[in-house]
């Protein structure tokens, strides 16, 4: 399986610009996690979704952030306006709820909001 | 109180040495206890898991759980300068599926 994949890699845009983050999970997992990295904070956990239906949605920071899984292999995550504070590495993850319900982690995308 | 405490490092050990990273949590409800390594601009990457009380090995790893004093450990033998790494501890707790992570402990192996 080739993992899971997000794109872009990495993204540069201006303050108040729409960003959309794009995720496709490991074929076959049925639940999918949105993080998002900084120094500060480390590794919080935005939302995640549960075969495509979003479950947890509490660490989503404001309502500029808004999330969708509209079927099992791509979700996306979106930030409308952005500010410099989103500044920071977004990573999705996968998991299949089998024992250890053990994560998944794509590449990450490196937003920079100027 | 963090959920999930960690400190940050650098934790310096030289090759060939046992680094031992440590990691607290708060929940006693506490189900599944997770190792992630992330180098520096990659993606975190499970090492260990453990769900109970005792030591888990595998190769030069050792995880080792203890809930009634709700801490979790990773030891690491004969370390080697590719050890060197963001070593994360994460936490599921009973009832959910969402992992909590710690801030993690940087580790370095000094050749």
């Amino acid at each position: 399986d080739a993992g899971v994949i997000q794109s872009p890699r990495h993204e540069v845009t201006e303050m108040g610009q729409e960003v959309t983050l794009r995720c496709k999970p490991i074929s076959g997992h049925d639940y999918l996690f949105w993080y998002r990295q900084t120094m500060m904070r480390g590794l919080e956990l935005l939302i995640y979704f549960n075969n495509n239906v979003p479950i947890d949605d509490s660490g989503m920071p404001e309502d500029r952030f808004s999330a969708k899984m509209p079927n099992a292999s791509f979700s996306t995550l979106k930030i409308q306006p952005s500010e410099p504070r989103d500044s920071a590495v977004y990573f999705c993850a996968s998991s299949l709820w089998t024992g250890m319900n053990i994560q998944y982690f794509g590449a990450g995308t490196r937003l920079s909001v100027l | 109180q963090k959920e999930v405490e960690q400190n940050s490092g650098p934790l310096s050990v030289p090759e060939g040495a046992i680094a031992s990273l440590n990691c607290t949590y708060s929940d006693r409800v506490s189900q599944s206890f997770f190792w992630y390594r992330q180098y520096s601009g990659k993606s975190p990457e499970l090492i260990m898991s453990i769900y109970s009380n005792g030591d888990k090995e595998d190769g030069r790893f050792t995880a080792q759980l203890n809930k009634a004093s709700q801490y979790v450990s990773l030891l690491i033998r004969d370390s080697q300068p590719s050890d060197s790494a963001t070593y994360l501890c994460a936490v599921r707790n009973s009832g959910t599926y969402k992992y909590i992570f710690g801030t993690g402990t940087r580790l370095k192996v000094l050749a």
